[in-house]
């Protein structure tokens, strides 16, 4: 059965430092993978996408990369800073149609920047 | 920024209520979603709803769970009879495109946290 997994629940860095964060998904091939922040209560918030054609996407200090031949999406933060402790959810569309209608949210690594 | 509004903040109901949770979507999307949140859980798909009708839906979105657009700017979703384990937080999202080759991305409310006692 298709799965999604993100690397790990918890992820404590050092502020200044980047954060590299995963998304590994088995037995289909999504034809493109969204990020999400989640803060504690609130509702996801759309960061970035990647489709199956590109290997890499940036948006000011974060970058997405999605590598198709290993099945694996990973998100990164540079110069991290304290306001970007968060959970981030990696979102590819329900397989097995893809359809976008329909996300499969990952568990969410739950990111603490320390000062 | 337009943004996504969801009413009630937290509802608190006995078991086999009918609860009423509502959302006004972005103004120029055309597509809506509910997803839940069970507290510690992952985010899950429940409904979408396009051309007032709906689009696809989850397995847990069966015949308690009914979806309506009752006027150009609400989107409800209603729970019929509620049990214990409906306690979640409930988001509703919007986009303005929902194309697999001209993906959009997801607009999340705040939630709508629901209680079942």
């Amino acid at each position: 059965s298709q799965k999604i997994e993100q690397n790990s629940e918890a992820l404590n860095i050092q502020e200044g430092k980047t954060a590299t964060l995963t998304c590994n998904y088995t037995n289909y091939s999504p034809a493109y993978l969204q990020w999400y922040r989640q803060d504690p209560g609130r509702g996801p918030v759309f960061l970035l996408l990647i489709r199956e054609n590109e290997k890499e996407k940036r948006k000011e200090r974060l970058k997405v990369t999605f590598d198709t031949t290993l099945k694996q999406s990973l998100f990164h933060i540079t110069a991290s800073q304290p306001a970007d402790s968060a959970t981030y959810l990696c979102a590819p569309p329900t397989p097995p149609s893809g359809s976008a209608r329909q996300l499969t949210f990952g568990s969410g690594t739950q990111l603490t920047v320390l000062p | 920024e337009p943004e996504v509004t969801q009413t009630p903040s937290h509802q608190v109901t006995q078991m086999g209520q009918e609860v009423i949770l509502r959302c006004v979507p972005i103004s120029n999307h055309l597509y809506f979603y509910w997803y839940r949140q069970i507290l510690g859980q992952k985010v899950e798909f429940l409904v979408s709803f396009y051309n007032n009708e709906i689009s696809e839906k989850s397995e847990i979105f069966d015949d308690q769970f009914s979806v309506e657009r009752p006027d150009g700017s609400n989107f409800t979703l209603k729970i019929r009879s509620t049990k214990l384990e409906d306690s979640a937080m409930y988001f509703c999202a919007s986009s303005d495109r929902a194309s697999i080759s001209n993906t959009g991305e997801l607009f999340f409310g705040e939630g709508s946290r629901l209680t079942v006692l």
